[in-house]
């Protein structure tokens, strides 16, 4: 059974610091999502890592992908107020198109002034 | 383009009444799925559909039944609500095929569903 980790589950940060959020997984999947979630809406799509070292980036987060050590991370760079959310992972254990997702319980982010 | 959307937005039920929740898309997705969102458990899925037709139960099937007549729509039916079915939950679909740009799953706006 496909088993996905994210650590820590509530982080709370000073606008300016950085920060890493961890995803961990526990069978073979090069495909690994990131969403973003605020109070009370739907989830938003962050990134999409397709491969072995992709890296992705926008603003101040950057999501990387690792598959031979079956980890994803999520950096934050000098938070802001505004990244104040729940990030999840996911990630795709079937290759092809079934599209079956599994997410992570998620990291709920607060950043404080 | 209206994207997923999902009907109603809230709902309350009473213990052993049935509902459907509601789910279409405008974008010709194959691929649509029910998630459901509890505190501190991520998503779950319910039920999923890779075409009209054809459907297959996610994590979490019990007590909820789905049909795909139609590419555009998904409903998920809760048979004999049960308090333990009050949640968020979530409709979404995508595009089959591997292309990155068909990677990404489109999300409804949620139903929130309370059973008393």
């Amino acid at each position: 059974e496909l088993k996905v980790e994210q650590n820590p589950l509530f982080l709370s940060m000073q606008e300016g610091k950085n920060y890493t959020i961890y995803c961990n997984y526990s069978t073979t999947s090069d495909r690994l999502y990131w969403y973003r979630q605020d109070p009370g809406k739907s989830l938003e799509s962050l990134f999409v890592l397709l491969s072995n070292g992709a890296v992705k980036q926008e603003g101040r987060l950057m999501a990387s992908l690792d598959t031979k050590a079956r980890l994803s991370t999520l950096h934050i760079t000098a938070a802001v107020h505004d990244l104040s959310a729940t990030y999840f992972c996911a990630v795709d254990p079937l290759r092809g198109s079934q599209g079956n997702l599994i997410f992570g319980k998620g990291t709920k982010l607060s950043v404080k002034p | 383009n209206a994207g997923v959307t999902q009907t109603p937005k809230f709902q309350v039920l009473k213990t052993g009444q049935s509902m459907t929740l509601q789910c279409a898309q405008d974008m010709n997705h194959e691929y649509m799925s029910w998630y459901r969102q509890d505190p501190g458990m991520g998503l779950r899925l319910i039920h999923y559909s890779v075409g009209a037709g054809i459907t297959d139960q996610g994590e979490v099937p019990n007590g909820y039944n789905v049909s795909r007549s139609t590419t555009e729509d998904f409903p998920l039916r809760l048979l004999s609500a049960a308090p333990s079915q009050t949640s968020v939950y979530f409709c979404a679909s995508r595009p089959r095929g591997l292309r990155p740009t068909n990677e990404k799953l489109f999300f409804g706006s949620g139903t929130q569903l309370s059973v008393l």
